[in-house]
């Protein structure tokens, strides 16, 4: 089946620095979801992306489909991006996930 | 527009009982898909429902099941619970046959099993 890794697995940064996520996956997919699980389990749905970029306000996410990867960039980071960031990729309707970085911005 | 709504929230049971999760989608979405999250396994697929209709199904034993009713409403089902079934449970809606904005999730159903 498609396999599904992140790097890095770890992220530990300082508020206002910038980071960028790297999600990379074995074979061609329908489609890429970032999200961000929040403290209390939920999945927020970050980035609908099988291909191309896409920004929203400090995030932006670019998904190079021929090359199987996709990038998270998170700028001018605050507390409260703290969390774990999953990559998903759709195939056979069912979403595989990457198994998260674990972000901590510390202030 | 509501989001999905999963119930209930937190649960304790004891192993060998059985217990049943439920997943209310968005309004207008058909499909409905049920993952476990785990320390050591990450999130996994379980199945998914559309119409009423089981599409697929990951790997897991026969204990967990599912149904799907007529109002797109799913509810899961695990039998003879054992220690390893404590997970945090959670689920998706989509859309099917109209322009795809993805799978959103529910806050989960975080079961414990003592």
């Amino acid at each position: 089946g498609i396999q599904v890794e992140q790097s890095p697995p770890d992220l530990i940064l300082q508020e206002g620095a910038n980071s960028t996520l790297r999600c990379n996956f074995s074979d061609s997919v329908n489609n890429l979801q970032w999200f961000h699980q929040n403290p209390w389990g939920q999945l927020i749905n970050l980035f609908y992306i099988p291909s191309g970029t896409k920004q929203n306000g400090r995030l932006s996410a670019t998904t190079v489909a021929t090359e199987r990867y996709s990038l998270l960039y998170i700028s001018s980071s605050q507390t409260t991006d703290s969390g774990v960031y999953f990559c998903a990729v759709e195939a056979s309707d069912k979403l595989i996930f990457g198994t998260g970085t674990r972000l901590q911005v510390f202030p | 527009k509501a989001g999905v709504t999963q119930t209930p929230r937190y649960l304790i049971k004891t192993r060998g009982q059985q217990v049943t999760l439920s997943c209310s989608p968005i309004s207008g979405h058909r499909s409905v898909s049920w993952y476990q999250q785990t320390p050591g396994q990450g999130l996994q697929f379980l199945f998914e429902y559309f119409s009423e209709t089981q599409r697929n199904k990951g790997n897991f034993p026969g204990r967990f099941s599912g149904r799907q009713f007529s109002n797109s409403r799913s509810e899961m089902n695990v039998s003879t619970l054992e220690l390893g079934d404590s997970a945090l449970y959670l689920c998706a809606s989509s859309q099917w046959g109209v322009a795809n904005y993805g799978y959103t999730f529910g806050s989960g159903t975080r079961l414990t099993v003592v």
